[in-house]
């Protein structure tokens, strides 16, 4: 397997722009995972699905943010509008829920760095 | 909620000395403890996990140690060397309800330096 898929791997972008960032869990995973990661805060989780279905979103910063999950293999998170201090590192990571669920191995995509001016 | 705080910030290490990294967690129900190493640019990868039901667990020269009683957890490295240089991450993990899965709550992370 290719391990969890992310696209773009950077993305610059002006400020007020729409942001949409893409990720491709690893395939039989039902869980999935988007984090963003700054210097000053730290890796934070924004929202996680499990088959598909939005567990929590309490991390979303705002209603700027929002993310879909159309199906097992495809995700998006959306920026809309985008502003200066959204630049940071978003990762996506995904997990399989095993028969005791209290233990899975969360694998993290590349990343996605992106930068608004 | 969950609360995870990772102490020191940064480590700076000699080559071959030991490095030690702790985490305290406030939620008692938490039962799974992994971490994460993350190396410049990279994405954050597991390295060990330790279960609520172990006190210590070892690979090669990493170990982790869990104090229930306690609430805190720590890595140790040991014979570090510069490719051991990386950002390291604590986390701690609910028990799920409903049959979900709980979120991972990462500590802040810290930074260790092995100067050759």
């Amino acid at each position: 397997d290719a391990g969890v898929i992310q696209s773009p791997r950077h993305e610059v972008t002006e400020m007020g722009q729409e942001v949409t960032l893409r990720c491709k869990p690893i395939s039989g995973h039902d869980y999935l995972f988007w984090y963003r990661q700054t210097m000053m805060r730290g890796l934070e989780l924004l929202i996680y699905f499990n088959n598909n279905v939005p567990i929590d979103d309490s991390g979303m910063p705002e209603d700027r943010f929002s993310a879909k999950m159309p199906n097992a293999s495809f995700s998006t998170l959306k920026i809309q509008p985008s502003e200066p201090r959204d630049s940071a590192v978003y990762f996506c990571a995904s997990s399989l829920e095993l028969a005791d669920p209290t233990y899975n191995e969360q694998f993290f995509g590349p990343g996605t760095r992106l930068t608004v001016l | 909620g969950e609360n995870v705080e990772q102490h020191p910030s940064t480590l700076s290490v000699q080559e071959g000395d030991s490095a030690v990294i702790k985490c305290t967690y406030s939620d008692s129900a938490s039962n799974y403890f992994p971490w994460y190493k993350q190396e410049l640019g990279k994405r954050p990868q597991l390295i060990i996990d330790i279960r609520s039901n172990v006190g210590e667990k070892k690979d090669q020269r990493i170990a982790v140690t869990l104090n229930k009683t306690a609430k805190h957890f720590s890595l140790h490295i040991t014979e570090t060397q510069p490719e051991d240089s990386a950002v390291y991450f604590c986390a701690a993990k609910r028990v799920g309800y409903g049959g979900s899965q709980g979120n991972l709550i990462f500590g802040k992370g810290t930074k260790l330096s092995v100067k050759p």
